[in-house]
């Protein structure tokens, strides 16, 4: 199985200040074939399901905002909140399908100052 | 809109069998590909495997021995089983839709979730 480690497993910043969440792959996860990157990220708040926000590793879902966004290529990911509001505490996961079994980071847990 | 639900009991004794069935709405399960993931309380998550509209499965290897998904076409519905539970199959129990792409899928729609404990 891919592994996918995050970093760091949480984090606390203050409103307003760049929150960015790293997503290690043990494999290479980009596709030569068509230059993409087999990622996503997903947003849980408490007592929810996980939410969708990237695909493709930088491609936004419709309707999330563009504070969030993707990064990266191959085996080292980023998920960036340029200004952090007090809704999006949340656990953040990362998830490569590039492979079968597909599988989640660890999750970071973003909290406000 | 696509919206999924969750169904069924949220008791099981070990080594009985879990069973699950995911309502959903906004989408025929005739088409796409239909999936079942968990998260064992204040743990992260887990995929379990999918069935595709047109019939195609695919397990985790973790859990393929134990694992069941079927649809239920004229009820729009998909559905789990799990057999010879035990208590490390304690989790919240999601159905999801997953967009498939070469590789495997992302997740772009969730039910709530389902919490279901395995105990006697």
């Amino acid at each position: 199985d891919i592994v996918l480690t995050q970093s760091p497993d949480s984090l606390a910043v203050s409103l307003g200040e760049r929150a960015t969440i790293t997503c290690k792959s043990s494999q290479n996860i980009l596709w030569s074939v068509n230059n993409k990157n087999f990622l996503a990220w997903y947003q849980q708040k408490p007592g929810q399901p996980p939410k969708l926000l990237i695909s493709w590793a930088s491609t936004r879902e419709s309707g999330v905002p563009d504070r969030f966004s993707g990064s990266g290529s191959g085996t080292d990911f980023t998920l960036t909140i340029s200004s952090p509001q007090a809704e999006d505490v949340a656990v953040y996961y990362c998830q490569q399908y590039y492979d079968s079994p597909p599988t989640f980071g660890q999750g970071t847990k973003l909290e406000i100052k | 809109q696509v919206q999924l639900q969750e169904s069924g009991p949220g008791l099981v004794k070990p080594s009985e069998t879990l069973s699950l069935t995911c309502t959903v709405s906004g989408a025929s399960i005739s088409s796409f590909y239909w999936s079942w993931i968990r998260q064992p309380p204040g743990k992260g998550l887990e995929w379990i495997g999918y069935m595709s509209h047109s019939g195609t499965t695919n397990y985790n290897p973790s859990l393929k021995r134990r694992v069941t998904i079927s649809l239920d076409t004229s009820n729009n519905q998909f559905s789990l089983r799990l057999t010879s539970v035990t208590a490390t199959d304690t989790a919240v129990y999601y159905c999801a839709k997953e967009e498939v792409n070469e590789g495997e899928g992302y997740f772009i729609n969730w039910g709530q979730g389902t919490l279901v404990t395995v105990s006697s």
